[in-house]
């Protein structure tokens, strides 16, 4: 298995809501990371988890809550989220290599604030 | 704080063009830089680059790293409808490490 897998794949939400995004791996890497691309931008960090614990928070806003209950499942809890954070949210996992990290990415989910 | 700059953003060329897609970067304690295509989501590996590995090829693509002048680019060759995406170019530091720091992308359309 080499990949990284999102559910769901679209998700609309109202402000109000509360809803949880998922992300698999199952290659072994002990590093995972939730990623933010809004259109026509590049990705941008938000979180870091290494071996299950937190490693980087980006300045990411409360609303937004990860979570890695073991070393191949990360989630991202959302929580009354505004319309400017709709995006596409990419799930990533690495590896060390010689020289640097090799990062897996996942097809992402769109999400849409309403 | 770290910087990648990449261009041009866009380019439309015909099928069967050579290509070069350029990458700069300011980066504390350079350790790598990658390059990844993206079509509809997710983005997708090319090649790593590293102070021990500074060119690469795969089939028509090849890439290459200078240290010194701290830039990178992406060719490909005999270009395809195919390769048609945005090419992601990120660096990493030492310091932050496994932080990557992406540039803006290349819009790259290729038309039969």
């Amino acid at each position: 298995d080499t990949e990284v897998t999102q559910t769901p794949k679209h998700l609309v939400m109202g402000m109000t809501n509360k809803k949880s995004l998922k992300c698999e791996q199952h290659m072994g890497h002990r590093a995972m990371y939730w990623y933010k691309q809004k259109a026509k931008k590049p990705p941008e960090l938000m979180f870091v988890y290494s071996y299950e614990k937190l490693s980087i928070n980006e300045s990411v806003p409360s609303r937004f809550s990860p979570e890695c209950p073991n070393s191949s499942l990360l989630n991202l809890h959302l929580h009354a989220l505004q319309p400017e954070d709709s995006a596409l949210y990419l799930c990533a996992s690495s590896r060390p290599l010689e020289g640097g990290y090799g990062y897996t990415f996942g097809s992402g989910t769109r999400l849409t604030v309403v | 704080e770290d910087k990648v700059v990449q261009s041009p953003l866009s380019l439309v060329v015909h099928e069967g063009d050579t290509v070069t897609l350029n990458c700069s970067y300011e980066v504390t304690n350079f350790r790598s830089l990658l390059w990844y295509k993206q079509e509809k989501k997710a983005p997708t590996f090319l090649f790593m680059l590293t102070s021990s590995g500074i060119e690469k090829k795969s089939g028509r693509l090849s890439s290459i790293l200078d240290k010194k002048e701290l830039f990178s680019i992406l060719n490909i060759t005999a270009t395809q409808t195919g390769d048609s995406a945005i090419y992601l170019c990120a660096v990493e530091g030492i310091q932050g490490a496994q932080k990557l720091v992406f540039g803006q992308g290349t819009r790259l359309t290729i038309n039969p």
